[in-house]
């Protein structure tokens, strides 16, 4: 079975500070991904990665950086949190190319900025 | 871009039958993904759909016609614990799934 596991369950912190949320596959999939999920909104994409070292930008990434140094682990970074960064971060992971493969998702990290 | 639509709530009876549908607009197509989601867990996979018609996995089908950019999630002989977000998610050209806001399903007794 796929595992994808993310650091924190719930994290608690300041505006201002810079954030680090981590997301660690044991799969060897080629893509990751970070959504945020609010109520009514649904799963908005932050950034992905296709590669090691590679990423590419969602449809929400204002606010926000990623790393990926090596292809197991997928890093997403607030760079100065604000009160609106305030969500459910879902990491995800998928086999590469452009087939049915699914992503698989990490059981997400509550974080609120106060 | 690409704009996905579906219900926001639902309601069924336990025993029931229930369609959930889906409807989208892609620039290009390459597949289309149906999750479940329970309160305070991750997304799970339920099924892909690339070519038109049904799919059957158990108590639970999916639909596609990509001439109508419209999907639908079949759940048969309905179980308490089907109360869940059920998640419809489009592969467009970018072959990057696009997720609709989801369907908030609540199961009665």
């Amino acid at each position: 079975d796929v595992k994808v596991t993310q650091s924190s369950r719930y994290l608690v912190k300041r505006t201002g500070e810079k954030v680090f949320l981590e997301c660690v596959q044991d799969m060897d999939h080629e893509n990751m991904f970070w959504y945020r999920q609010d109520p009514g909104l649904g799963l908005r994409l932050i950034y992905f990665s296709y590669d090691v070292k590679m990423k590419e930008k969602g449809d929400i990434p204002e606010g926000y950086s990623v790393s990926r140094e090596k292809k197991e682990r997928f890093s997403l970074i607030l760079e100065s949190a604000s009160t609106n960064q305030t969500s459910m971060y879902l990491c995800a992971s998928s086999i590469g190319g452009e087939g049915n493969q699914p992503q698989h998702f990490g059981d997400g990290t509550r974080l609120s900025i106060l | 871009g690409q704009n996905i639509d579906q219900p926001t709530e639902m309601t069924a009876t336990e025993g029931a039958i229930v369609q959930i549908n889906c409807t989208y607009q892609t620039s290009g197509f390459n597949g289309l993904f149906w999750y479940q989601q329970h309160a305070g867990e991750a997304p799970t996979f339920l099924s892909y759909n690339v070519l038109d018609g049904l799919e059957e996995k158990g108590r639970f089908s999916s639909f596609l016609s990509r001439s109508k950019g419209y999907s639908y999630l079949l759940l048969k002989e309905l179980q308490m614990k089907d109360s869940a977000s059920y998640l419809c998610a489009c592969k467009g050209g970018s072959y990057i799934p696009t997720f609709g806001r989801g369907t908030s399903l609540i199961v009665h007794p």
